[in-house]
């Protein structure tokens, strides 16, 4: 059973703050995690696809960065919008298993106005 | 278009019932997935099908039975399933099954099992 968490589970912040959280997996059979951001009564929605140790991915104001020698991903949320409300997920892929994705529990993020 | 459709949203079923989900995509993609997500917890991967076949399933029961009849459609058939299998079952699909292929999820039909 391959382990990937998340941390915090749940965080509340004001419009305009910044944020991170982080996901934990596997350093070692490394292959890929994926992010993703799930708004309520949405569908699941790709944000990122790290490979490569120190990777670093931009996409407006959300950015995320990989360590794969000690199994962790961050990602940064920059002057945070009540539309950036949601849940974001890690998913790690391990070894060769072409694009089984492993999901964290979900980092669940409430920015209120 | 660069959405997945799934049908029905919503579907309450008994333990002898026999039902299908659907699921459709018209991104040209090769590789179709079958998840499920119990309340709280993180989706589960259940079947890959890769090119129209299936290539992963990962140890789920038979009363789950994955079909694709062509490259833009994929169902699962659910037969006397138990209280347990109340989730929600999210289809996905992406271009290929490589790591960087990142997946596009369809909304989900939220199954209830009497």
């Amino acid at each position: 059973i391959l382990n990937v968490e998340q941390s915090p589970q749940s965080l509340h912040v004001q419009e305009g703050d910044s944020t991170n959280f982080t996901c934990s997996f596997p350093s070692s059979n490394f292959y890929a995690l994926h992010w993703y951001r799930w708004e309520t009564a949405k569908s699941p929605e790709a944000l990122f696809v790290m490979t490569l140790n120190g990777d670093e991915k931009k996409k407006g104001r959300i950015s995320a960065t990989l360590n794969t020698k000690e199994g962790y991903s961050y990602l940064y949320i920059k002057g945070s919008q009540p539309e950036d409300s949601a849940t974001y997920l890690c998913a790690f892929i391990k070894g060769n298993a072409g694009n089984m994705l492993t999901f964290g529990g979900g980092t669940r993020l409430m920015v209120k106005p | 278009d660069t959405e997945v459709t799934q049908t029905p949203k919503h579907l309450v079923m008994g333990m002898t019932n026999k039902k299908s989900l659907k699921c459709e995509q018209h991104m040209g993609h090769r590789a179709m997935y079958w998840y499920k997500q119990k309340a709280k917890k993180p989706p589960e991967l259940m079947f890959v099908y890769s090119y129209e076949k299936l290539s992963i399933n990962e140890s789920v029961p038979s009363r789950f039975s994955p079909e694709c009849p062509n490259s833009s459609l994929l169902n699962l058939h659910l037969h006397a399933l138990q209280p347990e299998d109340s989730a929600l079952y999210l289809c996905a699909s992406s271009q290929d099954i490589g790591r960087m292929d990142e997946q596009f999820f369809g909304p989900g039909t939220r199954l209830t099992v009497l």
